[in-house]
């Protein structure tokens, strides 16, 4: 079955170190996301991609990056500059040259906690 | 630009309870609409959607109209269960490109 997998569920970070979450999917979707969500609290877009090769920043990009080399994969790496990374973090896929009707696809999450 | 505006939670129902999430929007054309729901731990999952104004998405019980007169798409259920306790999210799409815009979620905790 198609879907979109993440990983590792859990995951623990020393402070100053980098980290990289890992999101693939094989639904062949164009577009990719990343979003934060911390406890009690609604979704914040972190980056997103919409085709192989190229990425926007969203709403809270500083202290993250992406990259986008193969349309399956969209690893999100959490570095030592994002000054509260403790949250749980959700990837999500979808068509994106759609007509906006088909909505997202997403990964079951990893919970990220600063140690 | 486009936002979505749910009802703030949390919401604590009994046990087949009758349910209403709140849930507006403001957009510039026609929207798709969507309702996500998140248990805990886990990512979100669609639960229904409706494309156009009068549509109703309907799925596991629950129910939303796309009233384009008043901007909602309200989510109700007639007799809530414990296992739909959870996070539930709205959320619209607006043309190509299928970025979705989403509320800040609704908790509902059911009591047996």
């Amino acid at each position: 079955d198609g879907g979109i997998t993440q990983s590792p569920k859990y995951l623990f970070r020393k402070e100053g170190q980098n980290v990289t979450l890992s999101c693939e999917q094989n639904l062949n979707h164009d577009a990719m996301y990343w979003y934060r969500q911390d406890p009690g609290q609604g979704l914040r877009l972190i980056y997103y991609s919409q085709i192989v090769n190229d990425f926007q920043k969203g709403d809270i990009a500083e202290g993250y990056s992406v990259s986008r080399e193969k349309k399956e994969s969209f690893p999100l790496t959490v570095t030592s500059a994002q000054k509260n990374p403790t949250a749980f973090y959700l990837c999500a896929s979808s068509t994106g040259s759609g007509t906006g009707v088909e909505g997202y696809t997403f990964g079951s999450g990893t919970r990220l906690t600063v140690v | 630009g486009n936002s979505v505006t749910q009802m703030e939670g949390p919401v604590t129902l009994s046990e087949e309870a009758f349910l209403t999430i709140n849930c507006t929007y403001t957009a510039t054309g026609y929207p798709s609409l969507f309702w996500y729901v998140q248990y805990p731990g886990e990512g979100l999952q669609l639960l229904l959607k409706a494309t156009k104004a009068d549509d109703k998405g309907s799925n596991k019980g629950f129910e939303a109209t796309y009233r384009k007169e008043t901007t909602s798409f309200h989510l109700e259920k007639g007799s809530v269960q414990v296992s739909d306790s959870a996070v539930y999210f709205c959320a619209l799409s607006e043309g190509a490109g299928n970025m979705l815009t989403f509320g800040g979620g609704t908790r509902l905790m059911v009591k047996p």
